[in-house]
Parts: C-alpha cells; structure tokens; sequence
C-alpha cells in the first residue's frame, strides 16, 4: 500500500519557540493531505486541509496565523507550529489521498508527538 | 453540526466476537470508515462502507445503514494483538474531504 511519512516522529521544544512537521507521501503524488491532531485519549480533530499549489483551508476554531501549512509540492506538506505553547502539546497526524485510488484510500502517516515545555 | 458516538470502551474475550456500535449525525455522508489505531500510532484503514449492508473482510465486518445513521464493526475470533482503539469516521465530501471522526472505541481483549 501507499506509505506516508512524517518527520520528525516527536519533538520537545521550548514555549515561544516554533517546529516544523513534514509529512510525505513517499510513493505516490498527493494532491490533498490533512493534518489532524489527537489529545490524549480523544479522537483524532482535522485540522485543516492542505491542497498543492494553493492555500489551505482551515476547520472553525483553528488559528491559521499560529497554524502555517505550506503544500509546496506534490509530495511533501509542512506545519509548522509557531510561537508553541505548552496547551499545543499533541500527536500530529497527517494523511494523504492518492487521487488515483479513490477517496477511500486515504493513507496516514504515522504521527509527530510534541511537547512545550 | 456533526456528531459521531461510539462507546468508549468496551471488554472481551479472547477467542469471541465482539460488535462496535457507531452512531452518527453528519450534514453530509459519502461514506463511513472504521480505523484501528494501537496507542501513539497513527490509525490504520480497516473498512469503508458507503452502500447499506455488509462488508466483510477476514476477521472484520462492518455493516452500514444509511436511513438509520448508524454503522458497526464486527470483529471475530479475537486476538490479543485486537486489544486497541477503534476509530468511526464519516467523509461528508462537499468539498470537505477530511474525515470526521468519533472518540473512539477502546477494545480490551481479555485471556
């Protein structure tokens, strides 16, 4: 099957400061990925959506000022998580739709732990 | 708005069947998927159901009903390796093509 990966797998960084996640799809072009994020022991929340060439779109609630998406090609989105905060401790996700398999193939990396200190 | 509910956890026995109930209230539907996703991993694809009835694949079955807006995962012949959460999502589509997901279903399997 399709693989994604995300990098890095976890991050400690300090408060104020700000991380990148890269997420990739690795053998496949993806034209459309999105970036969830799980709290412990609650479900996974899209964030927002992030297509290739364009700007993404954000869910209600979601800061994109704080939240930076940039899908500069076809197989690699970045967010980066600025001016991070101890609250914005979480598991990151990312996932990927192949565009050739339909909307039910949709592929998920294997997430990025972060914590604020 | 849209509201998806599943049980928060559940037990069982090794060697059983054990049947996830999801329930959901969505402003669009073009599909339902179920997941499983062992704790700090990312979920894995278990099922996806668009059409009303039975899908079955090894172990796993998930069944779908539209007018009732409801869905279930049906595991059989539990594994101890089962032990994990059980994610519900819903694809609204419309132009929203992220999943909606449920809290999750905790499953323990028991010796």
């Amino acid at each position: 099957g399709a693989v994604v990966s995300q990098h890095p797998s976890w991050v400690i960084c300090k408060s104020g400061t700000s991380v990148k996640i890269e997420c990739r799809s690795l053998d496949f072009q993806a034209t459309t990925m999105f970036w969830y994020r799980q709290f412990p022991k609650q479900s996974l929340m899209l964030m927002a959506t992030s297509n290739e060439g364009s700007k993404a779109t954000y869910e209600q609630g979601v800061e994109k000022d704080k939240f930076l998406i940039n899908h500069a090609s076809l197989t690699l989105s970045t967010l980066t998580v600025t001016s991070a905060h101890p609250e914005d401790s979480s598991f990151y996700i990312c996932s990927a739709r192949d565009p050739n398999r339909g909307i039910h193939e949709q592929y998920f990396g294997p997430g990025t732990r972060l914590t604020v200190t | 708005g849209q509201n998806i509910d599943q049980p928060t956890e559940m037990t069982a026995t090794e060697g059983a069947i054990v049947q996830i109930n999801c329930t959901y209230q969505t402003s669009g539907f073009n599909g339902l998927f179920w997941y499983q996703q062992h704790a700090g991993e990312a979920p894995t694809f278990l099922s996806y159901n668009v059409l009303d009835g039975l899908e079955e694949k090894g172990r796993f079955s998930s069944f779908l009903s539209r007018s009732k807006g409801y869905s279930y995962l049906l595991l059989k012949e539990l594994q101890m390796k089962d032990s994990a959460s059980y994610l519900c999502a819903v694809y609204s589509g419309g132009g929203a093509d992220g999943l909606t997901f449920g809290k999750g279903t905790h499953l323990i399997i028991q010796p």
